[in-house]
């Protein structure tokens, strides 16, 4: 399974600021998501990080507000701007590859905005 | 938008028991996972399945995909404190999207020595 790093595990800011997650993997993958877990919930899948074109958002995630970049397939962001408390959550990277349906996730990064 | 309901949503049990736990949908899926998340980290991958009626195990742990595509369940046997953590189900509608999952609400799995 690949190697997943998120930068930073965790942070605590300020409300109308922004934070921009960093994902790493030590492979090249097909596919790389983002997904949010609010305090003491399941996993909700934000958007699929496409290279080299815009990121695809599930529905209830608009791009101004977690805008997605992915320049090459080993290396994603996730930027979640204009930040308010209700953004507090653990934000996971996730991999795949096109048609493997295993999954594999970085560790987190645990945001708390106040 | 499709749901994965898993059930129970708490266990506590005594080292040593058995734990069983699933999840149903509504909805057809081709794949299912079954993660371990333990506090601070990202979810592990502990089994996965790709057909309907497959049965596999790793190690003390043992999943079926149901044969309807519409369910799943986990089994842990012999409980060991260390298993102690949240278990979540994860289904993937379709074969192209690699590791575009819907999950379930969570199992959280406690281990009394």
């Amino acid at each position: 399974s690949a190697v997943i790093s998120q930068k930073p595990s965790r942070d605590i800011c300020q409300r109308g600021t922004s934070l921009t997650i960093q994902c790493q993997v030590d492979s090249q993958v097909t596919m790389m998501f983002w997904y949010r877990q609010q305090p003491g919930q399941s996993l909700t899948l934000i958007a699929t990080a496409n290279q080299g074109s815009e990121a695809t958002y599930e529905s209830g995630f608009v791009i101004d507000k977690f805008p997605i970049s992915r320049p090459n397939l080993t290396f994603s962001t996730l930027t979640v701007s204009n930040m308010s408390p209700e953004d507090s959550s653990i934000y996971l990277c996730s991999v795949g590859n096109w048609a493997n349906t295993e999954a594999f996730f970085g560790q987190g990064t645990r945001l708390t905005v106040v | 938008g499709q749901q994965l309901n898993q059930s129970p949503q708490s266990m506590f049990i005594q080292e040593g028991e058995d734990v069983s736990m699933n999840c149903t949908s509504s909805s057809i899926f081709n794949t299912w996972l079954w993660y371990k998340q333990d506090p601070g980290e990202g979810p592990v991958l502990l089994i996965a399945l790709y057909k309907a009626g497959e049965l596999t195990s790793n190690g003390r742990l043992t999943a079926q995909f149901g044969i309807t595509r519409k369910d799943s369940f986990l089994n842990i046997s012999a409980s060991i404190p260390s298993d102690v953590g949240i278990y979540f189900c994860a289904g993937q509608l379709q074969y192209n999207q690699g590791g575009k999952l819907i999950f379930g609400q969570g199992t959280e799995l406690s281990v009394k020595p």
